[in-house]
């Protein structure tokens, strides 16, 4: 069974600061998706990562991923309290009838002033 | 272009009572998903349909959970009885192209459904 596991889950850093949110799975994809959820809100499309390396970049976040690793990564720099938000990852298997996504628990992001 | 329509928003109901959620795609799109995100998780696949028909309900609970998309656009998913453990925000989306396609997923705002 297809484990994916975010880190940290819980991440409150100041204004100006750079992190990281890790994303490993247990499973060979090579396809992965990042999302973002404002509290009560749905989930809105950050990036598609459709490669072994493949990096793409918006603004202040920069995805990456490694599918020999089975790592994704969000960096996230100088952060603005605007990106307050719980990001997930979400990983293709992509099984016989087309996709198929398992999500992450999320990572509750707060950013500070 | 508008989003993934979902309704209602909100639903409180007593265990053991039935419940039905709408959902209206992204227009032209044929992949329509059906997810339960239980509170501080990620969301859970339910059901997925290509057009009119089911490719994947692995993960439905079949004993109370049903779900019909009759005309290849719309869809409603009931649950018949409801237990407290459904609880959770259920939430509809859709993608277009080809099912082997990496296309992104569309969500709509979802329904919070509150079982006592």
């Amino acid at each position: 069974e297809l484990k994916v596991e975010q880190n940290p889950l819980f991440l409150s850093m100041q204004e100006g600061k750079n992190y990281t949110i890790y994303c490993n799975y247990s499973t060979t994809s090579d396809r992965l998706y990042w999302y973002r959820q404002d509290p009560g809100k749905s989930l809105e499309s950050l990036f598609v990562l459709l490669s072994n390396g493949a990096v793409k970049q918006e603004g202040r976040l920069m995805a990456s991923l490694d599918t020999k690793a089975r790592l994704s990564t969000l960096h996230i720099t100088a952060a603005v309290h605007d990106l307050s938000a719980t990001y997930f990852c979400a990983v293709d298997l992509r099984g016989n009838y087309g996709q198929n996504f398992v999500f992450g628990p999320g990572t509750r992001l707060s950013v500070l002033p | 272009e508008a989003g993934v329509a979902q309704s209602p928003r909100y639903k409180i109901i007593e265990k053991r009572q039935s419940v039905a959620f709408w959902c209206n795609p992204i227009s032209g799109h044929a992949t329509l998903y059906w997810y339960q995100q239980i509170l501080g998780q990620g969301p859970k696949l339910l059901i997925q349909f290509q057009n009119n028909g089911v490719v994947d309900d692995s993960q439905l609970p079949k004993d109370r959970f049903s779900a019909e998309r009759l005309k290849g656009v719309d869809s409603t998913l009931k649950i018949q009885p409801a237990k407290l453990e459904d609880s959770a925000v259920y939430l509809c989306a859709s993608s277009g192209g080809t099912p082997h396609g990496p296309d992104t997923q569309y969500f709509g705002p979802g329904t919070r459904l509150t079982v006592l």
